[in-house]
């Protein structure tokens, strides 16, 4: 099945730091790609839809300055948690649809685990 | 009222069992319906898409309702690997973005 890379895996920083975590298709080609947060024992809650080349669509009660996403490539996106705090610690998961079949599955990426001190 | 619903559990089942979960959603224009299985600290993995004729994949099976607007998902001779949480993840359109039940916990003892 399709690979969905995402780094880094786990990172540690303190409150008021910005943090970056890239989202790649490996063998795929991927014009959407979402971006999900979970909180312990909670479901997947999405973020924000980032297509390439246009501006992310985000959810409801998400703020977009908050958190930067950019898609600049078929490949590759990045959300970029900026000033940090202690709330923002979750596991962010990005997924990317493959449009080449039908179905528009959609593969997950690993995962980042951020925890601001 | 949620999307997508799901009973939590957590369902504790001895091996061999045969367990059952089930998901209701509100979308009745709602067009793909899978099962994915998320491992503890882990990103969430296709289980199987359901089917309106219903589909099997070894000891699993899935079923759709589309009146009762209703999917299951049946685990026979459940095995202690089976142990994961199951989400119930609906798709309105193919271009729309996937909408996630909040999952069951299933835990598989020996």
């Amino acid at each position: 099945g399709a690979v969905v890379s995402q780094h880094p895996s786990r990172v540690i920083c303190k409150s008021g730091t910005s943090v970056k975590i890239e989202c790649r298709s490996l063998d795929f080609q991927a014009t959407t790609m979402f971006w999900y947060r979970q909180f312990p024992k909670k479901s997947l809650m999405l973020m924000a839809t980032s297509n390439e080349g246009s501006k992310a669509t985000y959810e409801q009660g998400v703020e977009k300055d908050k958190f930067l996403i950019n898609h600049a490539s078929l490949t590759l996106s990045t959300l970029t948690v900026t000033s940090a705090h202690p709330e923002d610690s979750s596991f962010y998961i990005c997924s990317a649809r493959d449009m080449s079949g039908y179905t528009y599955e959609q593969y997950f990426g690993p995962g980042t685990r951020l925890t601001v001190t | 009222r949620k999307e997508v619903e799901q009973d939590p559990g957590p369902f504790n089942v001895p091996e061999g069992a045969t367990v059952a979960f089930n998901c209701t959603y509100s979308n009745s224009a709602s067009q793909s319906f899978f099962w994915y299985r998320q491992d503890c600290r882990k990103e969430p993995k296709l289980l199987m898409s359901v089917y309106s004729s219903g589909n099997e994949d070894g000891r699993f099976t899935a079923q759709l309702n589309r009146a009762s607007q209703y999917i299951s998902l049946l685990i026979r001779d459940s095995k202690l690997s089976d142990s994961a949480t199951y989400l119930c993840v609906v798709n309105i359109t193919p271009a729309r973005q996937l909408t996630f039940g909040s999952g069951t916990q299933l835990t598989v003892l020996p």
